[in-house]
């Protein structure tokens, strides 16, 4: 399997603008989450799915982020409009229900700088 | 609510030397406990884990035993190598919890020289 594939791998954007950033989970597995590191805050999980549907979005920082997941080989996260302190490498991770509970696998990142 | 707590960083040994990563945690009722390790400019990676007390989690030499009577999972290794300089993170999820939502300590980077 290829792993948790995440695009684009590095996003510069300026202030203002629309951010899109993509995510395929592992295929079979039915949780995936989004995460954001920074070295002020450390690693925050921002929102998870389980089959396609959010459980947990607590962690989403303010309505200018929203994160969809149509079907199960895919999820977004959108920001709108950026603002500087969004630049942060944000992380993708998918785990298999509850026989791999804890177990996630992550992608390589998708590192985000809003001038 | 759950937490978990590592010693800080930046830890620097040199090659051979014994590695000890301290981690406590505080939860309700019976976590499973994880360390990932994420290596310079990658995702977090699996390293270990263990589900129930007295389990040892062991993986590339370095093991980990959950202790529920001092709640803590340190991270060993016997001899380091330069190659497992990176950042190492101990979490739990929570045995109420659904879907495995791990909470995460701040991580301690380790750097291990020549």
């Amino acid at each position: 399997d290829a792993g948790v594939i995440q695009s684009p791998r590095h996003e510069v954007t300026e202030m203002g603008q629309e951010v899109t950033l993509r995510c395929k989970p592992i295929s079979g597995h039915d949780y995936l989450f989004w995460y954001r590191q920074t070295m002020m805050r450390g690693l925050e999980l921002l929102i998870y799915f389980n089959n396609n549907v959010p459980i947990d979005d607590s962690g989403m920082p303010e309505d200018r982020f929203s994160a969809k997941m149509p079907n199960a080989s895919f999820s977004t996260l959108k920001i709108q409009p950026s603002e500087p302190r969004d630049s942060a490498v944000y992380f993708c991770a998918s785990s298999l229900g509850r026989r791999g509970e804890g177990e996630q696998y992550f992608g390589p990142g998708t590192r985000l700088t809003v001038t | 609510g759950d937490s978990v707590t590592q010693m800080e960083g930046p830890v620097t040994l040199s090659e051979e030397a014994f590695l000890t990563i301290n981690c406590t945690y505080t939860a309700t009722g019976y976590p499973s406990l994880f360390w990932y390790v994420q290596y310079p400019g990658e995702g977090l990676q699996l390293l270990l884990k263990a589900t129930k007390a007295d389990d040892k989690g062991s993986n590339k030499g370095f093991e980990a035993t959950y202790r529920k009577e001092t709640t803590s999972f340190h991270l060993e290794k016997g001899s380091v190598q330069v190659s497992d300089s990176a950042v190492y993170f101990c979490a739990l999820v929570a045995s109420y919890n659904q879907g495995g939502k791990l909470i995460f300590g701040q991580g301690t980077e380790l750097s291990v020289k020549p």
